[in-house]
């Protein structure tokens, strides 16, 4: 099985500002990634398939990029709806496995 | 599309429990529907899919021998039972469709169900 690392489990962000979510998997998995955003009681919502393909209705403050084993995701002018909690997913092979989650709060 | 899933169980541990994942929206032969995991305040698992266009299914080998997928492709709905249940079956499960029609293989998850609460207690 391939293994998907979030090396943060937590980050605390200011409001307004960047920040990059970090994954690595234990295998190379070619760019079939993608990135989800989970808040409290509510399913994940994808956010980015294929590590850098932006989903319709996803705000441009939000993007992907990686190759090979490692993968980020990057929010910018971060807001106070962007509090939740990351998981990347590799869908490269089965079973599919998802990173343990990074939560970001506002600082 | 939606998914519309069945609501919280509570369970005796060493039964079993069916779950249910209605869709609508979209041609339900066309994607496949996966099964995840969620532990109270932990990650994701992936259980396994069902291809209702097909019948065919594959499941992550760690849950080959709790899960077992079927379909009822006149009501659009796939159920996921869940046998001999234990402590570590407590969780929310949650259905989500393929982002990608016809496709086995590949599969992120574009539409997910609300999620089911499993409750697993004496």
């Amino acid at each position: 099985d391939i293994q998907m690392t979030q090396s943060s489990s937590y980050l605390s962000v200011s409001l307004g500002g960047r920040v990059t979510i970090t994954c690595k998997a234990s295998d190379h998995i070619n760019n079939w990634l993608a990135w989800y955003q989970q808040k409290p009681g509510n399913a994940p919502r994808l956010l980015i398939s294929g590590a850098t393909s932006l989903e319709t209705g996803v705000p441009s403050r939000f993007s992907g990029s990686g190759s090979g084993k490692d993968y980020t995701l990057s929010i910018t002018s971060l807001q106070t709806e962007d509090v939740a909690t990351y998981y990347c997913q590799q869908y490269w092979s089965t079973p599919y496995t998802f990173g343990g989650g990074t939560k970001l709060e506002i600082k | 599309v939606q998914l519309q899933q069945s609501g919280a169980e509570l369970v005796k541990p060493g039964a079993s429990v069916k779950l249910s994942c209605k869709a609508s929206g979209y041609t339900f032969t066309e994607y496949t529907i996966h099964w995840v995991k969620q532990r109270s305040g932990q990650g994701l698992e992936w259980i396994g899919w069902f291809y209702p266009g097909s019948g065919s299914i594959k499941y992550n080998e760690k849950f080959k021998d709790k899960a077992t997928l079927t379909a009822d492709k006149s009501s659009s709905t796939v159920y996921m039972e869940l046998s001999r249940l234990t402590s570590e079956d407590s969780a929310v499960y949650f259905c989500a469709r393929h982002g990608r029609p016809y496709d086995y293989d590949k599969a992120w998850f574009a539409y997910w169900g609300q999620g089911t609460l499993v409750t697993v207690s004496a």
